[in-house]
Formats: C-alpha cells, structure tokens, sequence
C-alpha cells in the first residue's frame, strides 16, 4: 500500500528566504505525486504534479517540486517565501499500481512565514 | 476553470440522525472520491467510485457510509446514523485519464455532530 511521510509538521521562514517543505514516498509501482495547499477554513488547492518527464516540476504562485526517485522524496520549494504563502501543505500520491487511482496524504506540514 | 461543488457547505446534525451530503463532480470525469479531514489533521480516503460502484473503501467507510451517483451528475455520500466523531471537514473529488490530469476538489462540506 502506498504512502506519505511529511516529517515536519511545521516549518518557519522569514519573508524573503527560501522555504522547503520535505516529502517522501513509499509505493509498490511507479508514483503519480501532487502538492497541495490549503488556506484556514478552505478546500484543497493543487499546486503542481509529477507524472513523467522532467524532475523539475513548476507550479503556481512560484512553488516548484523536485521528484528523486532514488530517494522516493518530492520536496516542495519556492526561492522567496511571502507572508501569503503561510497555509498547510500537503503532499500526496497515487500508485500506478493501485487500480482504485486513489491519492494518499501526508499528515501535512504548517508553513509559517514570519514578516 | 471546471470545479467540484459541493453542498451544503455546513451542516450541523443531532447524533444518531442521517446526513447526505452532496457533489457535482467535473462533467467529463469518470472516477469520483470521498475524503474525510478532522480539523485541521491529515485529510483521510474514504472512498473510490467508478463505473457506478465502489472501486475501494478505506477501514473508515463502515456500514454506516454508503455513496451513489444518482443520476449521472451528483455523487452523494450519506452517513447513516451520525457519532460525534463524524465530525469534520468532507471532501469530495474526482479525476480522469486515472489521475494523470489531476484530481479536483470540492471546497467541502463542514460536518458538525452535536
């Protein structure tokens, strides 16, 4: 069965500095990986996937993700971090495998950007 | 852009009473999803549904859920007899192209079992 580990349940950064929120994956076949961001008191809102093709992926408002698969992580990073970006963010993934095409979450990680 | 609605957006229900909420998923997609949150936490899979039946549910989808598409556009899920752990955020998505062209979210219903 697949799965998603975000290890840090909060992350702080200062209004300015590059941000990383870390994801790593376990799935018996190949991933389909998502970030997603969600705001007090709102839904999900997709910020970028990895099907195939290039490592880098670019997404909205600035974010980008990194797919490794020999250390099966997809960490979430933007170079300049805003006071707006602060929210709670989750990665999640999809085994090619699972015939259900499911997405699994992380526990999700708190970014707090400080002003 | 295509969205996923989902109503009511709150809804607040005395224990033991029945509870459908309700999704209009993306027109042209085929595989449709609950999700539960419990604030603020880990948001969990409920359920997967495809070709007009379950593809998967999770330890959390017992007896007392069921899901039905109804009439070619809504996609409901109806908890039978609510528990005051039933309480939290529902979400509703769906896909197609099995997730390739990514997954849409309903805004949610906030569920409150008093």
């Amino acid at each position: 069965a697949q799965s998603v580990a975000q290890p840090e349940d909060q992350v702080n950064v200062a209004e300015g500095n590059p941000l990383t929120v870390k994801c790593t994956y376990s799935v018996s076949g190949n991933p389909y990986l998502f970030w997603y961001v969600q705001y007090p008191n709102r839904g999900l809102q997709f910020l970028l996937k990895y099907i195939t093709g290039d490592n880098l992926v670019k997404g909205s408002y600035g974010f980008e993700a990194e797919f490794n698969k020999s250390q099966t992580s997809f960490h979430l990073k933007k170079p300049s971090a805003l006071v707006s970006d602060s929210a709670l963010y989750f990665c999640a993934v999809r085994d090619m495998l699972d015939s259900s095409y499911k997405l699994i979450f992380g526990s999700g990680t708190r970014l707090l950007v400080r002003p | 852009e295509p969205e996923v609605t989902q109503t009511p957006s709150h809804q607040v229900t005395q224990m033991g009473q029945e509870v459908i909420l309700r999704c209009v998923p993306i027109s042209n997609h085929l595989y449709f999803y609950w999700y539960r949150q419990i604030l603020g936490q880990k948001v969990e899979f409920l359920v997967s549904f495809y070709n007009n039946e379950i593809s998967e549910k999770s330890e959390i989808f017992d007896d007392q859920f069921s899901v039905e598409r109804p009439d070619g556009s809504n996609f409901t899920l109806k908890i039978r007899s609510t528990k005051l752990e039933d309480s939290a955020m529902y979400f509703c998505a769906s896909t197609n192209a099995q997730g390739a062209s990514g997954y849409t979210f309903g805004s949610g219903t906030r569920l409150t079992v008093v």
